[in-house]
């Protein structure tokens, strides 16, 4: 699996938009971008996940860049309750030992009042 | 729709002793992954497996540690001989299938080795 940059920590206003960057300049044509986030050491958190195009869902978007070399999760109105470590992992899609997700050391998102 | 369930959720054991970790996937879901947690420090594989088979125990070691996900019945992660450094928060996540199936996880069991 491709390996994946991201900053260690940043923090947000409550009420703005959270803007977490992700490099993944050797993805695949067949990897995926997926989105995880941990609360205070509670189990990891499926957000969402892209290949191509650009993903909306309840809980957040996903851009990603034409080329495929960086993404964007984007938390429209973050809240309190956003403080998490936010991991972005890039998964081929296929099935066997390629199933398993590697998880970097994330990106430690602070929402403050 | 329940998700993924693990239990216990905090288990303590002292060095030798065993520590049995059960995960149930969500409903449907025929696939289970373990992940340990050491403190300070991020989620590794450990270990994949589908209803009776192990897909991929790459990230286990090769020592003390098994897993089996039976027919019927939980996903069990068993640690013989405790020792200290086994002390992690180790979660379990469940997908329908594998390759890019999303992986739903557990809240995880911590385990203690006193």
């Amino acid at each position: 699996d491709a390996k994946t940059t991201q900053p260690p920590s940043m923090d947000c206003a409550e009420g703005r938009a959270a803007n977490l960057p992700c490099n993944h300049s050797t993805i695949s044509g067949n990897e995926y971008v997926y989105w995880y986030r941990q609360i205070h050491s509670q189990g990891p958190q499926y957000i969402i996940h892209g290949l191509k195009n650009n993903e909306t869902n309840e809980m957040a978007s996903l851009i990603i860049t034409e080329d495929r070399k960086s993404s964007t999760l984007i938390l429209p109105h973050a809240t309190l309750r956003d403080t998490a470590v936010y991991y972005c992992i890039v998964r081929a899609a296929n099935t066997g030992t390629a199933s398993k997700l590697t998880f970097g050391t994330g990106t430690r998102l602070q929402v403050t009042l | 729709n329940a998700g993924v369930m693990q239990n216990p959720r905090h288990l303590v054991r002292r060095r030798g002793q065993e520590a049995r970790l059960r995960c149930s996937p969500m409903k449907g879901h025929s696939h289970v992954y373990w992940y340990r947690q050491l403190p300070e420090e991020g989620l590794k594989f450990m270990v994949y497996l589908q209803k009776e088979n192990i897909i991929d125990e790459s990230g286990m070691p090769k020592e003390r540690f098994s897993a089996e996900f039976p027919k019927e019945g939980p996903s069990i992660l068993r640690i013989q001989q405790v020792v200290r450094g086994d002390s992690a928060a180790y979660f379990c996540a469940s997908s329908q299938s594998g390759a890019v199936e999303t992986q739903y996880f557990g809240p995880g069991t911590r385990l203690l080795v006193l």
